[in-house]
């Protein structure tokens, strides 16, 4: 059974940074394209970035290019979110997201749940 | 960016009526990569439905979805309490980035 664990979330100072993790299981990791969407409060989905499974190259939305990192540990089957320069507008309820296969042309058949951050002036 | 606009914004039934959710795209997708997810309060989004009309791993076969080029819908055959939550539809065609619907809130009456 696929499962992914999201953790990392909580209340942050605007400027500031904070680091999300995805411990997934169940599946081969680096089989799968992994991604991060986000969901503002009352709001829609959107996506923020995504990891190549077989060459890990990584992809950004351009709201937050520049100031969040994707990453992953294979030895952990982890994956990572680390975001910086934390505004207002990044709050949100984070989800990581698995893609149905090795592309980024795929929709994202197991989703973690989310994990809330919410950046405070 | 292809701009996808759901409606209605609230269906609004009764246990056993159809639902018809709309999805519009501002340019042609192609069938192969438009999807449907269901968010339940409270929950993470779910798979539904791929390319167009494919339905994912356990999604009862009341769910259905059918279109083409610009104009998309999903179809639920006969509502059950249990489908109250938010519709999305997304386009992954010219991912990244994909794009999504604003959502259609299904309430039960």
């Amino acid at each position: 059974e696929v499962q992914l664990l999201g953790s990392g979330g909580g209340l942050v100072q605007w400027g500031g940074s904070l680091r999300l993790s995805c411990a997934a299981s169940g599946f081969t990791f680096t089989n799968y394209v992994m991604s991060w969407v986000r969901q503002a409060p009352g709001k829609g989905l959107e996506w923020v970035s995504s990891l190549g499974g077989s060459d890990g190259r990584a992809y950004y939305a351009d709201s937050v290019k520049g100031r969040f990192t994707i990453s992953r540990d294979t030895s952990k089957n982890t994956l990572y979110l680390h975001m910086s320069s934390l505004g207002a507008e990044d709050t949100a309820a984070y989800y990581c997201a698995k893609g149905y296969y090795d592309s980024l042309r795929a929709p994202w058949d197991n989703w973690g749940q989310g994990i809330l951050v919410t950046v405070t002036s | 960016e292809i701009v996808l606009t759901q409606s209605p914004g609230t269906l609004s039934l009764s246990p056993g009526e159809r639902a018809t959710l709309s999805c519009r795209a501002s340019e042609s997708v192609s069938s192969t990569y438009l999807a449907w997810y269901q968010q339940k309060p409270g929950q993470a989004p779910r798979l539904l439905i791929y390319s167009a009309y494919n339905r994912a791993t356990g999604i009862p076969d009341r769910f259905s979805g059918s279109g083409s080029e610009t104009d998309f819908t999903l179809t639920i055959s006969r509502v059950e309490p249990e489908d109250l939550a938010v519709y999305f539809c997304q386009q992954y065609g010219t991912s990244p980035p994909c794009s999504f619907g604003q959502g259609t809130k299904l309430e039960i009456k």
